[in-house]
């Protein structure tokens, strides 16, 4: 079974400062894919990253980077100078390979004031 | 390159009524996932289908919900006799293959009252 923890059930910040949200996952498979999501008040899920089980390597996108440890099962997310517009659910996620469908966490509200 | 869409964006129905959700992949996707969003929870799977086969349904879909895709391109979910319970936001994402990640659309609002 899998199962993905987002222990942050609400985060509020100041615009321009830095915030991580925090993912913790379990699986048995070896092989998995690990994914983040952001889905704004319109509803939308806006698919983010994907990185797989194999590849630990960090990766930074603009104000966005993320942290994969597979030594403490967590794939973390932070964004740097954060934005009214960064204001959001975002959502880790967990598909094990030669599997179809996501498990997602029950999501962080990430609440950026300016 | 359009998105995935869904209609319609909103449905309020009164309990015992059927419903019936469109959802439009993106094209050339032959992958197609339903999954339902209860307030303050991360979308749970429903149902997916390569091309026109359903190939997984999760034990959430209970036997008043069937999805179908019948040319392999749009897909209908319809809940029949609806329940209380049944009040959710329904989403349907795509993906062209398997690895590549799924694409979501804006979801259908289901009110019962």
């Amino acid at each position: 079974a899998q199962k993905v923890t987002q222990a942050q059930t609400e985060i509020s910040v100041v615009e321009k400062e830095d915030v991580t949200l925090d993912c913790v996952y379990e699986t048995r498979d070896t092989t998995y894919y690990l994914f983040w999501y952001k889905q704004p008040p319109s509803g939308e899920l806006v698919f983010l990253i994907r990185r797989n089980s194999f590849d630990e390597q960090n990766e930074i996108s603009g104000r966005y980077s993320w942290n994969f440890q597979k030594s403490t099962s967590s794939f973390n997310f932070t964004i740097t100078a954060s934005q009214v517009v960064d204001s959001a659910v975002y959502f880790c996620a967990l598909r094990n390979s030669g599997y179809s469908t996501l498990t997602f966490g029950k999501g962080t509200m990430l609440l950026v004031s300016p | 390159d359009t998105g995935v869409s869904q209609d319609p964006r909103h449905k309020i129905t009164k309990r015992g009524q059927n419903v019936t959700f469109r959802c439009d992949p993106i094209s050339e996707h032959n992958r197609l996932y339903w999954y339902r969003q209860t307030l303050g929870q991360g979308p749970e799977f429903l149902t997916y289908f390569q091309n026109e086969a359903q190939l997984e349904k999760s034990r959430l879909l209970s036997d008043r919900f069937s999805a179908e895709r019948p040319k392999g391109s749009f897909s209908t979910l319809e809940i029949q006799r609806t329940e209380q319970g049944d009040s959710a936001m329904y989403l349907c994402a795509s993906s062209l293959t398997e690895n590549q990640p799924q694409h979501f659309g804006d979801g259908t609002r289901l009110s019962i009252l």
